[in-house]
């Protein structure tokens, strides 16, 4: 079975410094996905950034990289010049195949993000 | 414009009363699924359908019905509610072509209140 685990359930960041949010995975899997979603207080899931696990180089988008280390099974999100419009839950999810039904996500518990001015 | 959408957004509702929460998605997707958030355990998913006619449980699918009738369309269905059941759900679709990269994209939620 696969898991997906978020160790901090809230961090906190200065405005315009980077922060890191930590995401671990386990899996037997050789192939997956890793993905992360942004959740702000209106609710609506939004997504940030994708990394495929034979893909080589830590994926980018914007202000967000992914910091992908396969041996250790880590993801772990960085936000390079925190806005305070960042503040939100951040959740990391997986996805792997499955024989008969496509692919599934599963989801970590979520790390609530405060930006302080 | 492509989305999710779900229906009702907020429901106060009784203990045994049946309800249906509705989701529809304009964007042809093959795959769609339903989710469950709650407070320290982040996003569960109740059931998933890969295709019209074919759907599958999640990890939470104890008192919860699903129907994919149509391509489109994929209702929540509490035949009983109970309080545990209050929650936030959430209706999500994605294409089945890549089992590895299937942005899935949400609904804006139904928070869903069992008294």
């Amino acid at each position: 079975a696969q898991k997906i685990t978020q160790t901090q359930p809230g961090m906190f960041v200065q405005e315009k410094e980077a922060v890191t949010l930590d995401c671990t995975y386990d899996t037997s899997d050789q192939s997956y996905g890793l993905f992360w979603y942004k959740q702000p207080s209106s609710g609506e899931m939004i997504f940030l950034i994708y990394q495929g696990s034979y893909d080589e180089q830590n994926a980018t988008e914007g202000r967000y990289s992914l910091n992908f280390q396969k041996a250790r099974k880590s993801a772990n999100l960085v936000i390079s010049a925190s806005q305070l419009g960042d503040s939100a839950m951040y959740f990391c999810a997986m996805s792997c195949p499955e024989e008969t039904s496509g692919s599934r996500l599963t989801f970590g518990e979520g790390t609530q993000l405060t930006v302080n001015p | 414009e492509a989305q999710v959408t779900q229906n009702p957004r907020y429901l106060i509702t009784v203990t045994g009363k049946k309800l249906t929460v509705t989701c529809s998605q304009n964007m042809n997707h093959e795959y769609m699924s339903w989710y469950r958030q709650d407070p320290g355990l982040g996003l569960r998913q109740i059931y998933y359908s890969m295709n019209v006619e074919v759907t599958d449980k999640g990890d939470v699918p104890e008192g919860y019905k699903v129907s994919r009738k149509e391509k489109r369309n994929f209702p929540l269905i509490l035949e009983s509610p109970s309080p545990n059941q209050t929650s936030l759900y959430f209706c999500a679709s994605s294409w089945a072509g890549d089992p590895l990269f299937n942005e899935q994209f949400f609904g804006p939620g139904t928070r869903l209140t069992v008294l």
